[in-house]
């Protein structure tokens, strides 16, 4: 079974700093999907953003972007110009392109905003 | 608007009683999913399902069950056998073929108490 580490517990940043969330992956499969969720204190899972391994360009959505290097199996997660609402725990995932049939999940990182 | 539905959010069981969790979606997604979330240990796997009667053991299925006589429903039973019910149950499901959406979507979770 593939396995998820996220190294960080806990982190914290000011408001409107930049912080960035680790995640390496172990796989031995050349073609995968990579995900960070976010759960909010309401405990709702929400798809932050997904990188798919066969491009090279790393995926952005607004706020979000990841640094993936696919060598070094790793998965890291950017927050610019953090806001307050995006206190909560962040989960890494990994699921394979051919076995469709599981998610892997990190153990999560307790993003604290201060203001 | 499709979802995923979890029913009840806060469910209450006594010592040696069988407790049913609910999920539907309505997102006709093939796979479904059942994780068990503690403080501290991520998300881990209970059951998963492919295909409509058939399902398959994950990390910590002892103790558990569940059936899938329909597509858009996976329901879990939390067994007297299971020694420490008492946690986050999160419900997910998602797309198992095909180019596209990749991303498991989550049900809002129910919450077990062992009273």
């Amino acid at each position: 079974a593939q396995t998820v580490t996220q190294s960080q517990p806990e982190m914290s940043v000011q408001e409107a700093e930049t912080v960035t969330l680790s995640c390496t992956y172990d796989t031995s499969e050349s073609d995968y999907y990579l995900f960070w969720y976010k759960q909010p204190p309401s405990r709702q899972m929400i798809l932050v953003i997904r990188q798919e391994a066969y491009k090279q360009q790393n995926a952005t959505e607004n706020r979000f972007s990841v640094n993936f290097q696919k060598a070094a199996k790793s998965f890291s997660l950017k927050i610019s110009d953090s806001q307050l609402g995006d206190a909560a725990m962040y989960f890494c995932a990994y699921r394979s392109a051919f076995y469709r049939n599981q998610f892997y999940f990190g153990t999560g990182t307790s993003l604290t905003v201060i203001p | 608007d499709g979802g995923i539905t979890q029913s009840p959010k806060y469910l209450f069981r006594k010592e040696g009683q069988n407790v049913t969790l609910s999920c539907e979606q309505n997102l006709n997604h093939d796979a479904m999913y059942w994780y068990r979330q503690d403080p501290g240990q991520g998300l881990r796997l209970i059951y998963y399902s492919q295909i409509v009667n058939d399902f398959q053991k994950g990390d910590i299925a002892e103790g558990y069950s569940v059936s899938r006589e329909k597509k858009e429903s996976f329901p879990l039973t939390v067994t007297s056998a299971q020694k420490n019910p008492t946690a986050f149950y999160l419900c997910a499901s998602s797309f198992t073929g095909g180019a596209g959406r990749t991303e498991a979507f989550f049900g809002q979770g129910t919450r077990l108490t062992v009273v």
